[in-house]
This record gives C-alpha cells, structure tokens and sequence, in this order.
C-alpha cells in the first residue's frame, strides 16, 4: 500500500518561491490533490488532480507529477500563505491517503 | 452553495459511543460523497470513511473498521459517524467533507465543514 512522504517543514522568505513535495513509488502514475490547513481552520482544495487550481486560487500556486514525487509550488510567497500543506490520493486498498504534512514557514 | 456542517462533538470516557452529524446542503446529485476526516492535537489529518448519498458506496479505514461506521439519513440530508469503543486515541477534530464531482472517489474534497470536537478522557 501506498505512504506519501512529505518534509515536515519548508521554509522561504517573501516573495520568493516554496517547493513542498510528496513522495511515493510511482506516484507520477496517480492523482493527486493538494490542501493548505492554517491554524484552527478547515483544509481548503488548492490543487485538484495533480495541477488544477479551483475557483478562487491564486495563480501563484501549481501542481506538477512525475515519476516518485508530486510537487506543490507557491511563487511569490506571501505571509498570509503561512500554513500546513498536505497531499493527497486515492488507493484502491487504502482509499484516502494523506501525506504527513509540511509546515510552511515565511520566514 | 454547497455547505456542510458537522455537530455531536463533546467529552466522553473511553469505552463510551458517540454519533456524529454531518448536515449536507446544496448537494445536487444522489451520487454525491461525504467524507470523514479527522485531526488529533498536533497532529496531521486522518481519513475515516466515504459514503455516497445514495448509500452505493461505503468505504472505511482499517484503523476504524469494526469501530466506526458511516450512515446517512437522506430524507434530512445528514450524514452519520457512529463510534463506539472510543479510545483516548480517537480525540480529534472530526471534519466532514465533500468529494468534488459526482461520485468519483479518487477526487478530491471539495468543501469541508467547520469541524466537531470529541474529547475522550477519563
């Protein structure tokens, strides 16, 4: 079954640009969403199926997938995308599988 | 607008029972999935169960099977999570969630509720 493998922690100053990953055996062959958690709030869908923004979504977030890693990228960081980002996919044995999570900090 | 809001959270001994409740709006299809998520202090988020509204589709976790299950009431559109056996283990914030689409169970959660939070302590 599968486990997706996020840093526990990213760091970045303002306006510059934050990477987080998801790992996992073949995951380039899987969807994969993304979702931004700040403190006492619901999860919110930022990228939906590996690199699709919903409605209301800045453009400066995007999703990539190839081979073991997924990837969220956030362009021109600001404070206010201070959060914890998790991925996540569907497995036909495991259904819903988040990653563990990654802290972003602005630093 | 699709809202959903989740209530029966509270403090419990272990060994206790609790039902929770998702109420569902703005859903258009019977098809539509519900989610149940969890978060414990601190911790990340934890997938529980899916159902679909029609009842075709009912998913549990390992970690809850046999513990908790998934059930609907679609004449007042709420969504159920019965748990029973509860352990220290299961305090968490308990957060429902739609899956985007009709009934696609590989897409992602759409809108989530605010949360509910259960407390097991002795």
């Amino acid at each position: 079954s599968y486990e997706l493998t996020q840093p526990l922690s990213v760091s970045v100053a303002p306006g510059q640009t934050a990477q987080i990953t998801c790992g996992a055996n073949n995951i380039g062959r899987q969807t994969v969403h993304w979702y931004q958690q700040k403190p006492g709030q619901a999860p919110v869908l930022v990228i939906r199926r590996n690199e699709n923004r919903p409605s209301g979504i800045p453009e400066r977030f995007s999703g990539s997938i190839s081979g073991n890693t997924a990837t969220l990228t956030i362009t021109r960081v600001e404070v206010g995308d201070e959060a914890d980002y998790y991925c996540q996919m569907w497995d036909r044995t495991t259904y819903v599988l988040f990653g563990g999570g990654t802290k972003l900090t602005v630093l | 607008q699709v809202q959903l809001v989740e209530s029966g959270g509270g403090v419990l001994q272990p060994g206790g029972s609790l039902r929770l409740s998702c109420a569902v709006s703005g859903f258009t299809f019977d098809s539509d999935v519900v989610h149940w998520v969890r978060q414990a202090p601190g911790r990340g988020l934890e997938w529980l169960a899916v159902m679909s509204f029609n009842g075709n589709q009912k998913y549990h976790a390992m970690s809850v099977t046999g513990r908790h299950t998934v059930s609907r009431d679609t004449s007042n559109k709420i969504m159920f999570l019965e748990m029973t056996s509860l352990r220290d283990e299961d305090t968490a914030v308990y957060y429902c969630a739609k899956g985007e689409g009709t009934g696609i169970l590989s897409n992602g959660l759409g809108v989530w509720g605010r949360g509910t939070t259960v407390t097991v302590s002795s």
